[in-house]
C-alpha cells in the first residue's frame, strides 16, 4: 500500500523559510507527479506546485517568486521551500501524488498534513 | 473564496441519499476537464473518492457516485452511514488560471 509521510518545522516567524519534506513508501517514484497543496480557513484548498523526475517544476503564480519544489529520487523524497513567509502562509500543508492526463489532474495519495503557523 | 462553489453543509439521516453539488464556470468544469472528489476528516489524509468525474477508485463503495453536466458536477451518496460524516471537496482544472482548483468544501452531517 502506497503511503506518504511528511515532516518539517511547524512554527515560523515572519520572513523565515518554510521547509517541508515528504517521503514515499511503496509505488513508483519516477513515474508520477508530486504536488504540494495547502489549506487555510481564508483560502480553502490551494495548489502550490508540482514536480516530476526529468521535468521542471510548476508553481502557482501566487507563490512562484518564493517557492521551490525539489526531488531526491535516491531517497524517494520531495521537498517544499517557501521563503519570506507571512501570516497568510499559515495553513495545513499536504504533499500528494498526482496523476495527470489529457482531461484532468487528481491526487490519489495524500500525506496527513503539517500545520504551519506564522507568528512573531 | 474558492473557484468552485459548494454548499457549506448538507445533512441526511442514515440510509438516506444526499447530493453535494459543485458549481464552476466555462473556464473549468464547463471545459473538457474532469471533476474529482475527496473525502476529508480533519487531522487525516484526504481520500480520493471519485476521479474522472464518475470513476470510483478501488475500495470506494458503490454508494458513492459522481456526475458532471455543463458547468456543474455532483457527488451522490446513497445509503448514508454515520462514518460518511466528513468534509467533501470537488476539484477540477481551470483553463484561465492554468492550474487545478478546488471547491470550498461541504460538511456532511449524518443525523
Amino acid at each position: 500500500q502506497v503511503q506518504m509521510q511528511q515532516w518539517g518545522a511547524g512554527r515560523l516567524r515572519p520572513s523565515e523559510t518554510l521547509s517541508l519534506t515528504c517521503s514515499l513508501y511503496g509505488g513508483s517514484f519516477t513515474e508520477n507527479w508530486w504536488t504540494w497543496i495547502r489549506q487555510s480557513p481564508e483560502k480553502g484548498l490551494e495548489w502550490i506546485g508540482e514536480i516530476k523526475q526529468s521535468r521542471s517544476a510548476n508553481y502557482n503564480p501566487s507563490v512562484k517568486s518564493r517557492v521551490t519544489i525539489s526531488l531526491d529520487t535516491s531517497k524517494r523524497q520531495f521537498s517544499l521551500k517557501l521563503t519570506s513567509v507571512i501570516a497568510a502562509d499559515a495553513a495545513v500543508y499536504y504533499c500528494a501524488r498526482a496523476h495527470k492526463y489529457t482531461q484532468g489532474y487528481y491526487m490519489d495519495v495524500w500525506g496527513t498534513g503539517t500545520t504551519v503557523t506564522v507568528s512573531s | 473564496q474558492s473557484v468552485l462553489t459548494q454548499p457549506p453543509s448538507v445533512s441526511g439521516a442514515p440510509g438516506q441519499r444526499v447530493t453535494i453539488p459543485c458549481t464552476g464556470t466555462g473556464s473549468n468544469i464547463g471545459t473538457s476537464y474532469d471533476v474529482h472528489w475527496y473525502q476529508h476528516l480533519p487531522g487525516t489524509a484526504p481520500k480520493l473518492l471519485i476521479f474522472g468525474s464518475d470513476v470510483r477508485p478501488s475500495g470506494v463503495p458503490d454508494r458513492f457516485s459522481g456526475s458532471k453536466s455543463g458547468t456543474s458536477a455532483s457527488l451522490t451518496i446513497t445509503g448514508l452511514r454515520p462514518e460518511d460524516e466528513a468534509f467533501y471537496y470537488c476539484q477540477s482544472h481551470d483553463n484561465s488560471l492554468s492550474y487545478l482548483v478546488f471547491g470550498g468544501g461541504t460538511k456532511l452531517t449524518v443525523l
